[in-house]
C-alpha cells in the first residue's frame, strides 16, 4: 500500500498570507506512460463533505479560486494558498489514486492567526 | 450536473445489521466507480473501497475487507454499504463519492461527494 504523509498537522496563518501544506507518498505516483502524477487535494470545512480542489497534482478543479495551487512530482507535493482568506479555514487532505487501496494523508488543519 | 444523495442518519445497537445507500443522478451511473469513505468522529478520511456498477467489480481496502460489504444496483443508480453485525467502533460518518474517469474503468480523484450518512452504534 502507498502511505501518504502530510505535514504539518496544523498551521495558523494571518489573513492575506501564504499557507503551504506538504504531502509525501511512500512511492512514486508518477505514471510514466502519461507523465501524470496521480495525486489530488481536497478541502473539508466543518460539517461538510470534502471538496475536490486539485487533481493530477496541479490541475485546479473548475470553480476553485486561483489562490489555490498544487505542485510537485513523484513523491513530494505541495498545496499552496497564496493569500489566505477567512473562508479557507478548513482541513486539507491529499490522496493518491495511483493504485488501490487509494490512500489519504492524515489532514492539515488551517486556521487564522 | 452529477449528484449523489445518501440515506439518512442511523442509530443502531451492537450486533445489528445495516445497509445505507447512495443514489446517483445527472450522469451515467453505470460507467463511473463509486467509493465509500469513512470519517470517525474528529478524525481523517479513510478509503474503504470502490465498486464499478456496470459489472460490480469491487476493490476493498485491506483495512475494511470482511468488515463491510459494498454493492450496487445499476438499474436504480444506487450503491450500498452494509454491515451484518455492527460494532461500536463502526460509529462514523460515511461518505460515498464518484471517481472521475478518462477511460474505461479508469480510477481518478473523487469529483462528486454525497452529503454523508452518520451511523451511530451504541447500546
Amino acid at each position: 500500500d502507498i502511505v501518504v504523509t502530510q505535514s504539518p498537522d496544523s498551521l495558523a496563518v494571518s489573513l492575506g498570507e501564504r499557507a503551504t501544506i506538504n504531502c509525501k507518498s511512500s512511492q512514486s505516483v508518477l505514471y510514466s506512460a502519461n507523465k501524470n502524477n496521480y495525486l489530488a487535494w481536497y478541502q473539508q470545512k466543518p460539517g461538510q463533505p470534502p471538496k475536490l480542489l486539485i487533481y493530477w497534482a496541479s490541475t485546479r478543479e473548475s470553480g476553485v479560486p486561483d489562490r489555490f495551487s498544487g505542485s510537485g512530482s513523484g513523491t513530494d507535493f505541495t498545496l499552496t494558498i497564496s493569500s489566505l482568506q477567512a473562508e479557507d479555514v478548513a482541513v486539507y487532505y491529499c490522496q493518491q489514486y495511483y493504485s488501490t487501496p487509494l490512500t489519504f494523508g492524515g489532514g492539515t488543519k488551517v486556521e487564522i492567526k | 450536473e452529477a449528484q449523489l444523495v445518501q440515506s439518512g442518519a442511523e442509530v443502531k445497537k451492537p450486533g445489528e445489521s445495516l445497509k445505507i445507500s447512495c443514489k446517483g443522478s445527472g450522469y451515467n451511473f453505470t460507467n463511473y466507480w463509486i467509493g465509500w469513505v469513512r470519517q470517525m468522529p474528529g478524525k481523517g478520511l479513510e478509503w474503504m473501497g470502490i465498486i464499478y456498477p456496470d459489472d460490480s467489480d469491487t476493490r476493498y481496502s485491506p483495512s475494511f475487507q470482511g468488515q463491510a460489504t459494498i454493492s450496487a444496483d445499476k438499474s436504480i443508480s444506487t450503491a450500498y454499504l452494509q454491515w451484518s453485525s455492527l460494532k461500536a467502533s463502526d460509529t462514523a460518518m460515511y461518505y460515498c463519492a464518484r471517481l472521475d474517469r478518462d477511460g474505461y474503468k479508469s480510477i481518478h480523484s473523487f469529483d462528486y461527494w454525497g452529503q454523508g450518512t452518520l451511523v451511530t452504534v451504541s447500546s
